[in-house]
């Protein structure tokens, strides 16, 4: 079973077009985030949930909208996709209040053309 | 504004050699400093982490040196192999923030 499951893994789309990405942990974590890993390989977070509250939006555009209909689930809903979307990006959960292991999915690498 | 900084972004190393990487972070806040790996199309997975509380952990062949004063860490792997050849992350979190703010990354290639 992997613990930290991402689809679709390739999405290729056509600009100002919206599409999502789900993600599900069955690891029992409390926290689940989505990063972005840019194309020079580096990896920033958006966001984070917290038994399925907000805790964390790093200035991310108000095109980028993140639900988590449960402890398990945190999907990425993404408006009007722009070139500079395509990236990867990748979901994780941890658990704990301190600075604990977190667990990232295999990644979707999102392709705006 | 980068928290952490990682050098060299790119390392090769001969077989049976020792990789070094090196973090500087600023954020006296950071309590927690992992190192990820990563192989191309897969997540980034934990390989090994410190608190500030010790100047050194090992697991294996991973160590990580932490030099609190200096406010830098490392990841030395003794006898690398070419199976070691992956992208290593360092990264950083403090308490009550539940988020990782990750290194450059560097891209190590282990020569047979």
């Amino acid at each position: 079973d992997t613990a930290v499951s991402q689809t679709p893994k390739y999405l290729v789309t056509q600009m100002g077009n919206d599409k999502s990405i789900k993600c599900e942990q069955n690891l029992g974590h409390d926290t689940m985030y989505w990063y972005k890993q840019d194309s020079k390989k580096f990896l920033k977070i958006m966001f984070s949930y917290n038994n399925k509250e907000l805790i964390i939006n790093e200035t991310v555009p108000n095109r980028f909208s993140p639900k988590s209909p449960d402890k398990a689930h945190l999907n990425l809903h993404i408006n009007s996709l722009e070139l500079g979307d395509s990236a990867v990006y990748f979901c994780a959960s941890s658990q704990g209040l301190l600075g604990v292991e977190a667990f990232f999915g295999q990644g979707t690498r999102l392709t705006v053309v | 504004q980068q928290q952490v900084k990682q050098s060299p972004q790119s390392l090769i190393v001969q077989k049976g050699g020792i990789s070094i990487i090196n973090c500087a972070y600023e954020n006296t806040a950071f309590d927690y400093f992992p190192w990820y790996q990563q192989f191309p199309g897969k997540g980034p997975a934990l390989l090994i982490a410190i608190r500030p509380d010790v100047s050194e952990k090992k697991e294996g062949r991973f160590t990580i040196s932490f030099n609190k004063s200096a406010k830098q860490f490392s990841l030395h792997i003794m006898d690398s192999q070419p199976g070691d050849s992956a992208t290593y992350f360092c990264a950083a979190s403090m308490a009550g923030r539940r988020a990782l703010t990750f290194g450059s990354g560097t891209r190590l290639q282990v020569q047979p």
